[in-house]
């Protein structure tokens, strides 16, 4: 089985400060690992994945994650927080004896203050 | 332009009816998900199809019903049996291991 989970529901940080969601997914196999951002009323997008080539992986509008295997990790951080970062992101995670089954974590609202 | 079509938009449930949700795509994806979106749940997967004439449950198929007849549809039948049914339902699909396709949503509410 196959299971991630986002350890904060709700994350607020001032604009211009370091930003950090935290995801660990439980996989039988290699996973593969996704971030998808959902902004208000707008549909999902994703952000990066991760499928087994570099551990560091980089994303779009300055987010990255980093896959730590011994952690069964795959945090997504940014250096500094924009305003228009706020929203709601989703870990996903892929693989293991489900071949295809991609299973979203329950979610993180982030509030960036001005 | 390719992308993934539900309709309806809206949709409103009456006790003991069935109603099916439509999900097309003309991304020539082979793989095809159903999502069900709660508040402070995230989306839990119903149903998933890499194939046509093949599909398996997800986390919560129970009170749902899917087919996969062609590569392009996949329609979701929200039976009476299930008792919550109340929710943004969210389909989507994908290369193998590639980034998933969203559709807008459908809304369905109980009358």
């Amino acid at each position: 089985a196959q299971s991630v989970t986002q350890l904060d529901s709700h994350v607020s940080v001032s604009e211009g400060t370091p930003v950090l969601l935290r995801c660990n997914y439980s996989s039988s196999y290699s996973p593969s690992l996704f971030w998808y951002v959902q902004h208000p009323n707008k549909g999902l997008q994703l952000l990066l994945k991760y499928t087994s080539a570099a551990t560091l992986v980089k994303g779009i509008n300055g987010f990255e994650a980093e896959f730590k295997k011994s952690e069964t990790s795959f945090h997504l951080t940014k250096p500094s927080a924009h305003m228009s970062d706020a929203a709601e992101y989703f870990c996903v995670v892929s693989g293991g004896t489900s071949y295809g089954k991609l299973t979203f974590g329950q979610g993180t609202i982030l509030t960036v203050h001005p | 332009d390719g992308g993934i079509t539900q309709s309806p938009k809206y949709l409103f449930r009456k006790e003991g009816q069935n109603v099916t949700l439509s999900c097309e795509q003309n991304l020539n994806h082979d793989a095809m998900y159903w999502y069900r979106q709660d508040p402070g749940q995230g989306l839990r997967l119903i149903y998933y199809s890499q194939i046509v004439n093949d599909f398996q449950k997800g986390d919560i198929a129970e009170g749902y019903s899917v087919s996969r007849e062609k590569k392009e549809s996949f329609p979701l039948t929200v039976t009476s049996a299930q008792k919550n049914p109340t929710a943004f339902y969210l389909c989507a699909s994908n290369t193998q291991g590639g980034k998933l396709f969203f559709g807008s949503g459908t809304q369905l509410s109980v009358l």
